[in-house]
């Protein structure tokens, strides 16, 4: 079993839908989670980042974590066809991003004008 | 943010040469660098850490001899890809962080195809 599991999709909506990305985990002692854009042929950059269970929002991001069920989300409103990348979930064992990551698969997101 | 250089952004090669891909830390001192390898919509592998001055961590399963990394500076770190083959073609990529930064970052990642 992965430590990470991300369902790779790919996943293609409409311009203007909700979209809802996630990842499931096995080990409970990840303390630290994280959301990554990659656009192809580039590297990841950061989107959100959250230290405990619930939800935290910027803009039209929501990074969701529920440690007890260990399932992270993260829901995209208003969706863009400029979101069009893959997504990738990591988490680490630290309070910050500065040390070893475990990534997800990635989940290939393409928003349709 | 910060930024971390990564070059060449893509490099062709005959089988059996090497390689050398570079990561500058262009305005902080990137005390520690990651690098990866990640295969088409495969996730990021991580393949070894290494501290400036110090030698690199490889990650199990990863050739040092082969990989090899230097970290001499806090602004530069390398991967060297020796007697390359097909199956090392890949997207390469290095995270670069520093003391007194919250967040390492990314470089813009190396496509190598070994032919």
């Amino acid at each position: 079993q992965k430590e990470v599991e991300q369902d790779p999709g790919p996943l293609s909506v409409p311009e203007g839908a909700i979209v809802s990305l996630n990842c499931t985990y096995s080990n409970s002692a990840f303390q630290y989670f994280m959301w990554y854009r990659q656009y192809s042929r580039k590297g990841p950059e950061l989107l959100m980042y959250t230290y405990s269970s619930g939800n935290k929002e910027d803009g039209r991001f929501t990074a969701q974590v529920d440690k007890s069920s260990k399932y992270i989300s993260l829901f995209i409103r208003d969706s863009q066809p400029s979101d069009s990348a893959t997504y990738l979930c990591a988490m680490s064992f630290g309070s910050s991003n500065t040390g070893k990551l475990i990534f997800g698969q990635g989940t290939t997101l393409q928003v349709k004008p | 943010g910060a930024v971390v250089s990564q070059h060449p952004s893509w490099v062709i090669c005959k089988s059996g040469t090497s390689v050398k891909i570079e990561c500058r830390s262009l305005d902080f001192q990137a005390t520690t660098m990651f690098w990866y390898r990640q295969f088409p919509k495969q996730s990021l592998m991580l393949m070894a850490t290494s501290n400036e001055g110090s030698k690199a961590t490889y990650e199990q399963g990863v050739e040092k001899d082969k990989f090899l990394i230097n970290h001499a500076s806090l602004t530069l770190s390398t991967l060297t890809v020796t007697s390359a083959h097909p199956e090392d073609s890949s997207f390469y990529i290095c995270r670069g962080g520093g003391i007194s930064n919250t967040e390492a970052f990314f470089g813009q990642g190396t496509r190598l195809t070994v032919v």
